[in-house]
């Protein structure tokens, strides 16, 4: 089964740290543009950060640039996303999104998202 | 920054048709995708560049695209059709773009 699956997210203080990870599987990892999108309670959806299939090619809205960092693991087909100096506008679940096909700038597959809690 | 707009809500009775629209600067230049959001689950693709439907996809799910705005319609509108629905583009400035979404009430 083609799937993505987040963990990591929890409670954590204003600037404090955190680090969430996606679980790829039946898919073909290292050949997509992968991407982490986010949605703060009752609101849209924000896309926040992607990384390009070999990883040369990182991309931050501004709303986080400088504070988190995505990478990723070809060998264990994992995406990650340390965050950091984490604010309450921070709060949000956050979803691990695999990119169409190449350069299509399109979201086909969707992890079921991971809650992360700022607050003191 | 590129901004997307939708309508907040549009409500449909079952069986007629629902059309919601993604209006926006140069939007008519720009490939537009839908996803669909169901209460309490991830979203998920309805409608790829501007027309296309994803495999699974029924094909009451239809888009369209004129030079001002992009519409997604929903033919024969059913109870299970009930959610946010989103459109996106790219931005060659801003990137992953969202319209702050438009709930369907069924």
């Amino acid at each position: 089964e083609v799937q993505l699956v987040e963990s990591g997210g929890g409670l954590v203080q204003p600037g404090g740290s955190l680090r969430l990870s996606c679980s790829a599987s039946g898919l073909s990892f290292s050949h997509y543009t992968m991407h982490w999108v986010r949605q703060a309670p009752g609101k849209g959806l924000q896309h926040v950060a992607s990384i390009s299939e070999t990883g040369g090619d990182r991309y931050y809205a501004d709303s986080v640039k400088g504070r988190f960092t995505i990478s990723r693991d070809g060998s264990k087909n994992t995406l990650s996303f340390q965050m950091s100096s984490l604010r309450v506008e921070d709060t949000a679940v956050y979803y691990c999104v695999k990119e169409g096909t190449i350069a299509s700038r399109s979201f086909d597959l969707w992890g079921q998202g991971t809650l992360v809690t700022v607050s003191s | 920054s590129f901004v997307l707009t939708q309508p907040p809500s549009v409500s449909v009775a079952p069986g007629e048709t629902a059309r919601i629209t993604c209006g926006g600067d140069d939007v008519g230049t720009k490939s537009v995708h839908w996803y669909q959001q169901k209460p309490g689950q991830a979203p998920a693709p309805v409608i790829y560049f501007d027309s296309d439907r994803p495999s699974g996809i029924p094909e009451r799910f239809s888009g369209s695209h004129s030079g001002i705005a992009a519409t997604l319609t929903i033919s024969r509108v059913e109870a299970g059709d009930e959610a946010d629905y989103y459109c996106q583009v790219w931005d060659s400035s801003s990137g992953y773009v969202f319209g702050p979404g438009t709930k369907v009430i069924v």
